[in-house]
């Protein structure tokens, strides 16, 4: 079975500094990992995905994550944060078996602090 | 490019009433996912369809829900009766096929009292 923790509810972080978002998997088979962006009232983003290729992802506004097969995880890193970036920050990995379905953990709360 | 669209945005019922959610997914996109996100938790799907028939609702309370999406298109999602459990924002996604990037939308926050 498929699941994906992320052992921090709250991530702070000071304004120009970088952060990191971690997240961690179990699959059967090679992962597909993705990473979504929640702001309140509304509804999750999609930030970026791991399918094959380079373990380091770039995404959408400066975030990258790094895919580390040997420590089944998959962590969000930008190099500098901005006040805008602080929201719920979901880690998801998809089911490959027939309905493809995305598994997600429960949540990061990221603060960057001005 | 339109986006995914739900209505209504917020509902507030009555526990053993009935309530129904309306999801419009981006135009082309032929596979469409209702989730359920409960409070401090992850997005869990209940529903997920191709085209107009159904690929996976093993998650989904068949006594009290059941969702349709007859064209193909348009989806709509009923509690019935709901129970205070049932207190969530039900998210509506779709995706052009069911293996890349889901595209969400705002989500129905429900309370139900």
């Amino acid at each position: 079975a498929q699941s994906v923790a992320q052992p921090e509810d709250q991530v702070n972080v000071a304004e120009g500094n970088p952060l990191t978002v971690k997240c961690t998997y179990s699959v059967s088979g090679n992962p597909y990992l993705f990473w979504y962006v929640q702001y309140p009232n509304r509804g999750l983003q999609f930030l970026l995905k791991y399918i094959t290729g380079d373990n380091l992802v770039k995404g959408s506004y400066g975030f990258e994550a790094e895919f580390n097969k040997s420590q089944t995880s998959f962590h969000l890193k930008k190099p500098s944060a901005l006040v805008s970036d602080s929201a719920l920050y979901f880690c998801a990995v998809r089911d490959q078996t027939g309905a493809n379905n995305l598994f997600f953990g429960t949540g990061t709360r990221l603060t960057v602090i001005p | 490019e339109a986006g995914v669209a739900q209505s209504p945005r917020y509902k507030i019922i009555e526990k053993r009433q009935s309530v129904a959610f309306w999801c419009n997914p981006i135009s082309g996109h032929a596979t469409l996912y209702w989730y359920q996100q409960i409070l401090g938790q992850g997005p869990k799907l209940l529903i997920q369809f191709q085209n107009n028939g159904v690929v996976d609702d093993s998650q989904l309370p068949k006594d009290r829900f059941s969702a349709e999406r007859l064209k193909g298109v348009d989806s709509t999602l009923k509690i019935q009766p709901a129970k205070l459990e049932d207190s969530a924002v039900y998210l509506c996604a779709s995706s052009p096929d069911g293996a890349g990037e889901q595209f969400f939308g705002p989500g129905t926050r429900l309370t139900v009292l």
